[in-house]
């Protein structure tokens, strides 16, 4: 089992709609949950930054953590085309060492 | 105010040749570290230094792979003898504290062995 697990989709919304992505993890020593955003052949962005559990809001941008269920999510509202991306999840616990998902790749549709 | 500098950003490497990637941090950050990221995987921890320091190597592998931050100059990540199954985008990145996940990456480096 990996320990951080991410549906890698694709997934594909029209302009306007809301994007809900998601991961699960196995580790409950992760204290920090962030999620990455990655254009095509470019590299990870810091995109949302969280500490512990609880619901962090920044503009379209809204991020989850629930410790108990070892579950985070991120919420895209009025999603974009320029939003198109592959979103990473990612978490650490004490140290430095970063624990991926997969990424899931998002499309936008004009 | 430049960004994690990556070069180069493609290399063609035929098997058995060695492999020198190259990262600049972000100024005011004195923590590098290397990321590999493979065709449908997430990015996998390689290694972690400190100026002149390597403080981490476990997730590099033991043979063919090494990596400094020399007291002046870029770090650098060495790959000897490349194989076909070192061909992937590895990246850099660098932070002005540790422990906290707040990483910034370079463009990468896309290393394609024939």
């Amino acid at each position: 089992q990996k320990e951080v697990e991410q549906d890698p989709g694709p997934l594909s919304v029209p302009e306007g709609a809301i994007v809900s992505l998601n991961c699960t993890y196995s580790n409950s020593a992760f204290q920090y949950f962030m999620w990455y955003r990655q254009y095509s052949r470019k590299g990870p962005e810091l995109l949302m930054y969280t500490y512990s559990s609880g619901n962090k809001e920044d503009g379209r941008f809204t991020a989850q953590v629930d410790k108990s269920s070892k579950y985070i999510s991120l919420f895209i509202r009025d999603s974009q085309p320029s939003d198109s991306a592959t979103y990473l999840c990612a978490m650490i616990s004490d140290d430095y060492k970063l624990s991926f998902g997969a990424g899931t790749t998002v499309t936008v549709r004009a | 105010n430049a960004g994690v500098m990556q070069n180069p950003r493609h290399l063609v490497r035929r098997r058995g040749q060695e492999a020198r990637l190259r990262c600049s941090p972000m100024k005011g950050h004195s923590h590098v570290y290397w990321y590999r990221q493979l065709p449908e995987e997430g990015l996998k921890f390689m290694v972690y230094l400190q100026k002149e320091n390597i403080i981490d190597e476990s997730g590099m592998p033991k043979e063919r792979f090494s990596a400094e931050f020399p007291k002046e100059g870029p770090s650098i990540l060495r790959i000897q003898q490349v194989v076909r199954g070192d061909s992937a985008a590895y990246f850099c990145a660098s932070s002005r504290q540790t422990n906290t996940g707040e990483l910034f990456f370079g463009e990468g480096s896309r290393l394609t062995v024939l």
